[in-house]
């Protein structure tokens, strides 16, 4: 069951702020998220497995609702190099579960 | 620590070719996988080894795809015969725990 990325696409400025949505409609074990550059591997930014978690490094963090059926990631004060696709990936029942991604937020930062 | 190595970058075959792609997962690393990430959507699972045993095979194309990890190290994707909407990114990503690591992806064109 693919969990449902929005926006589809955003446009920021140098310093604005972002938040792209992962929404899931049963439970969820896990939420991993990823950005990945044009023609590049997905690279791995974080994974939030408790209901009601928070986490982050740098000025990107992520946070998991306490119903564990939605998460979200906020880029704050952004820059050039946030430029490129971000995932969300989800796993459902347990850790052997596979990992299901959504269909990608394109976000674009310009100067 | 080497990431997840892949080969070919970049390989054009026209349809009902074969066509085999490598990839070399983070030393110690006993689970691989392999994704097809198709333009504009997510990776999607393929197969999953756990050393050189499969998990997870269900969403492999088996009449025409078949993958091995014969010493529970490097792992061979191979296409026979390709088709058309076979032309998309081979992604392998290896895991020791809950974080999977991309390689950077084996670029296929089907003519």
């Amino acid at each position: 069951q693919q969990p449902v990325q929005s926006p589809q696409a955003v446009i920021l400025r140098e310093g604005e702020d972002a938040v792209i949505n992962c929404s899931s409609s049963k439970a969820l074990y896990s939420v991993h998220w990823y950005r990945q550059k044009h023609g590049e591997a997905p690279i791995f930014l974080m994974i939030l497995l408790k209901g009601g978690e928070q986490k982050g490094h740098d000025k990107i963090s992520a946070s998991f609702n306490e119903k564990k059926q939605q998460s979200s990631l906020y880029l704050t004060a952004s820059q050039l190099s946030y430029s490129g696709t971000y995932f969300c990936g989800t796993i459902y029942g347990g850790s052997q579960g596979n990992l299901i991604f959504g269909k990608g937020t394109k976000l674009s930062v310009k100067p | 620590e080497a990431g997840v190595a892949q080969s070919p970058r970049y390989k054009i075959i026209e349809k009902r070719q074969s066509v085999a792609f490598w990839c070399n997962p983070i030393s110690g690393h006993a689970t691989l996988y392999w994704y097809q990430q198709i333009l504009g959507q997510g990776p999607k699972l393929l197969i999953q080894f756990q050393n050189n045993g499969v998990v997870d095979d269900s969403q492999l194309p088996k009449d025409r795809f078949s993958a091995e990890r014969l010493k529970g190290v490097d792992s061979t994707l191979k296409i026979q015969p390709a088709k058309l909407e076979d032309s998309a990114v081979y992604l392998c990503a290896s895991s020791r725990s809950e974080t999977q690591y991309f390689g950077p992806g084996t670029r296929l064109l089907v003519l």
